[in-house]
Order: C-alpha cells, then structure tokens, then sequence
C-alpha cells in the first residue's frame, strides 16, 4: 500500500535557523508529492507540490524535491520565521487513487524569537 | 466568497445521537472528501466522493453515512455517535487526481461526543 513517513516532532527552532523536516513514502505507482501546513485553528493549506521525480517545489521561501532514488521529499527553509511555527503535512496522490491522498502524521514546529 | 465552508465550527452532542456536520464548496470541484484528525493519528480519511451521487469508503467509515445529491454539497451523518468519534473534521475539495489533486480544505469542525 502507500504510505508516509514524516520526521516526529515537535521541532522547535530559533527565529532565521535552518529547518529540515524529512518526508518518505512508499507508493505503488509514481505519485504526485504535497506538502501542506496547518495554522492553528485553521484548515490544511497546500504549501508547495511536486508531480514527477526531480521537480523541486517552492513555495514563501519554503523548497522540497522530488527524489525518487531515495523515495523522499524533504521540506527546507533556510531562514525560519515566527510566523512559520505551524503543523507540517507531507503527502502523496497518484493519478489511479481516485484522487485520494495518503498523509504523514505531520510535524509541529515551533519558532522562538 | 468562493471557498469550501464547513458548519458548524463547535459541536457538542450526546452519546447515541444523530448528527450531521454539513460541507459546502462554491468551485464546482468533482472530488470531495471527509477526514479526521486525532492527535497520533494525523488526518485518515472517512468517505470520498468522484461526483455526485457517487461515493466511497475510506480507511475508517464505520458509524459514518454520507450522501452527495448535488455537486456542492457534501454531508457526513454520524447515525449514532460514540465517544471514540469525538475528532476534528475536516472536509477537502480537489478538482482531479495525481497532480491535479491538490486538497482545497475547510476550516474543520470540532466534534465532541459526550
């Protein structure tokens, strides 16, 4: 089946610290890859995507690319914000599911002043 | 405004009762979907629907029903609520699949079965 796995948090930063937050998955086909972001009190808002290997999506400052040798999707943002502290979804679609996306079961991140 | 609305935002219900939290989305999207989301769970998907009149399961329906008469519209019926169905609610909108299926989401509804 599909699958993915996110890094477990929370993840709490400093404000223009670097952030990493892993994302691999497991599909059987070739997925289009999502990351969304939940603000507190809100729905999920797509952040960025990408539909085929190689492709990097980018999106506020955040970047992510698609590799499909190490079946991953890592999201990365060089300089972190307050504003950025929220809940991080990665996830997958393919084009034979129905439209139905698989999600990780997402990461917090917090960041300080 | 266009969007996907979700109501209501809060509800509090008794245990055994009938409820039904209402989706509404004004672009036309073919896809519609509910999920839920607990804390250690993420989000995990109840129903779907491709169009109207036509719906699906999910990975957890049980002790939900849902209906799609019109394409805007798309309701999720807990016939007899339980604790373990106290969650936020979400409802999400897509135009198509793999790369056309990025999730257009409401604002949730937080479900509490007392």
């Amino acid at each position: 089946g599909n699958s993915v796995t996110q890094m477990e948090g929370p993840v709490t930063l400093s404000e223009e610290a670097f952030l990493t937050i892993n994302c691999t998955y497991t599909a059987t086909g070739y997925p289009s890859l999502f990351w969304y972001v939940q603000y507190p009190g809100e729905g999920l808002q797509l952040l960025l995507k990408a539909t085929k290997a190689d492709d990097k999506g980018s999106n506020k400052g955040f970047e992510a690319t698609y590799r499909k040798e190490t079946t991953s999707f890592h999201l990365e943002k060089g300089s972190v914000q307050v504003s950025d502290s929220a809940v991080y979804f990665c996830a997958l679609s393919l084009n034979t599911n129905a439209g139905k996306s698989t999600f990780g079961d997402g990461t917090t991140l917090t960041v300080k002043p | 405004d266009a969007g996907i609305t979700q109501s209501p935002r809060y509800k509090i219900t008794e245990t055994g009762r009938q409820v039904t939290l209402m989706c509404h989305q004004t672009w036309s999207h073919s896809y519609m979907f509910w999920y839920r989301q607990d804390l250690g769970h993420g989000l995990r998907l109840i129903y779907y629907s491709a169009a109207a009149d036509i719906t699906d399961k999910g990975e957890v329906p049980d002790g939900y029903v849902v209906s799609r008469s019109k394409t805007e519209n798309f309701p999720l019926t807990l016939e007899s609520a339980t604790r373990s169905q106290t969650s936020v609610y979400f409802c999400a909108s897509s135009t198509g699949t793999g790369e056309n299926s990025p999730l257009h989401f409401g604002n949730g509804t937080r479900l509490t079965v007392t």
